[in-house]
């Protein structure tokens, strides 16, 4: 919802690499957040960017480029357990979240 | 450590009745949330509160109505629930900073309106 673009499903091996893109409209949004929501389940938040650039953490990283409206998701040595849906979220103001409907990640063995 | 407790975590309605969602946090969090989720529209906002007595409408409203009388509850009211309403409802809460904070998501409430 509210222009925001992340592909709907996607499909990887177990081990390999993945990133889920997501653009926005800029105006307004001074933050990302990125959910990982397992299928009945509650999101629970995997990373956050309010800076331009990489945010690292353990094998997920996040990339915001604010000016671009365009953020990305990279996980590494994918494992089952991964497969899930990725929301991504920019944040508007200090307390608003619109989120985008996600991506549905499907990790093969 | 509960987090946010919602109930009920099931409920089967029929049109026209109505009921009261609830949630609980016990992070001492100012900001709550309610989400409807469906199928290929992502999280959508209902309401929201900035604080103890206050709401605010969020993206769709309508239909529904909420109240926050203590800060750690959030209730979301259907008066006359419709089909349209079926969905799975989630509620959630962030801390008051001066930097956006994550979002804390109960485990839903599945709610089929028949």
């Amino acid at each position: 919802g509210q222009n925001i673009d992340q592909p709907t499903e996607m499909t990887a091996t177990e081990g390999a690499i993945v990133q889920i893109n997501c653009t926005y409209q800029t105006s307004g949004f001074n933050g990302l957040f990125w959910y990982q929501q397992h299928a009945g389940e509650a999101p629970t938040f995997l990373s956050y960017n309010v800076l331009d650039g990489l945010e690292e953490k353990g094998r997920f990283s996040s990339f915001l480029s604010r000016s671009k409206g365009y953020s990305y998701l990279l996980l590494k040595e994918l494992q089952m357990k991964d497969s899930a849906s990725y929301l991504c979220a920019p944040a508007r103001g200090t307390y608003k979240y619109i989120f985008g409907t996600g991506t549905r990640l499907k990790v093969l063995a | 450590n509960a987090g946010v407790t919602q109930t009920p975590k099931f409920r089967v309605l029929k049109t026209g009745q109505s009921m009261t969602l609830l949630c609980a946090q016990d992070m001492n969090h100012e900001y709550m949330y309610w989400y409807r989720q469906d199928p290929g529209m992502g999280l959508r906002l209902i309401h929201y509160s900035v604080g103890e007595g206050t709401t605010a409408k969020g993206e769709v409203p309508d239909g529904y109505n909420v109240s926050r009388l203590k800060k750690q509850n959030f209730l979301l009211g259907l008066e006359s629930a419709a089909p349209s309403q079926t969905s799975v409802y989630f509620c959630a809460s962030t801390g008051q900073t001066g930097v956006n904070q994550p979002q804390h998501f109960g485990d839903g409430t599945r709610l089929s309106i028949l």
